[in-house]
């Protein structure tokens, strides 16, 4: 069974200030990983994943993720916040042949001017 | 390229009616999922379809939820009779290769 808890319900950050959302995971097997944003009233949008390939994972938006298998995270991070990255973050295990996809709860992310 | 598309985007029904929901992928991506994603929640895989055969219906409430992808293009997405906890976003997503999904707008369905 595979599971993700993402730390933070809700994020504020001001803008021009560096962004972290924490996501940890459980998984029986090697996981592919992903980060997922959703916009209000948009649909979701890949950011980035992790398929077993580098562990530093570079995304759109300037956004990336780094995956520690002994830690059992995937943190996502961005140096500098914009306004427009204001949304909902969701982090997501599967296995590596494409199946057993879960989402965790999500992080809401405030960006502050 | 066009995206994928859902309709209807909204529903309004009473407990015990039926409903359906209809989602058009991206022309060419032969993996098709459903997604149940409730208030406040991350979205939940309800059934993943590899052209037109089931991969996983594990998390899918087969006593009143079906699903169907004749062809391995269009799928239709039923619940019959429908329950207040069934009021959710019900979200399609569509994908070439197995990691990098393109999600619909989403139908967001009230149960009254």
């Amino acid at each position: 069974a595979q599971s993700v808890t993402q730390l933070d319900s809700h994020v504020s950050v001001s803008e021009g200030t560096p962004v972290l959302l924490r996501c940890n995971y459980s998984s029986s097997y090697s996981p592919s990983l992903f980060w997922y944003v959703q916009h209000p009233n948009k649909g979701l949008q890949l950011l980035l994943k992790y398929t077993s390939a580098a562990t530093l994972v570079k995304g759109i938006n300037g956004f990336e993720a780094e995956f520690k298998k002994s830690e059992t995270s995937f943190h996502l991070t961005k140096p500098s916040a914009h306004m427009s990255d204001a949304a909902e973050y969701f982090c997501v295990v599967s296995d590596n042949y494409g199946q057993n996809f879960v989402f965790g709860p999500g992080t809401r992310l405030s960006v502050l001017p | 390229e066009a995206g994928v598309a859902q309709s209807p985007r909204y529903k309004i029904i009473e407990k015990r009616q039926s409903v359906a929901f209809w989602c058009n992928p991206i022309s060419g991506h032969a993996t098709l999922y459903w997604y149940q994603q409730i208030l406040g929640q991350g979205p939940k895989l309800l059934i993943q379809f590899q052209n037109n055969g089931v991969v996983d219906d594990s998390q899918l409430p087969k006593d009143r939820f079906s699903a169907e992808r004749l062809k391995g293009v269009d799928s239709t997405l039923k619940i019959q009779p429908a329950k207040l906890e069934d009021s959710a976003v019900y979200l399609c997503a569509s994908s070439l290769n197995i990691y990098t999904q393109y999600f619909g707008p989403g139908t967001r369905l009230t149960v009254l």
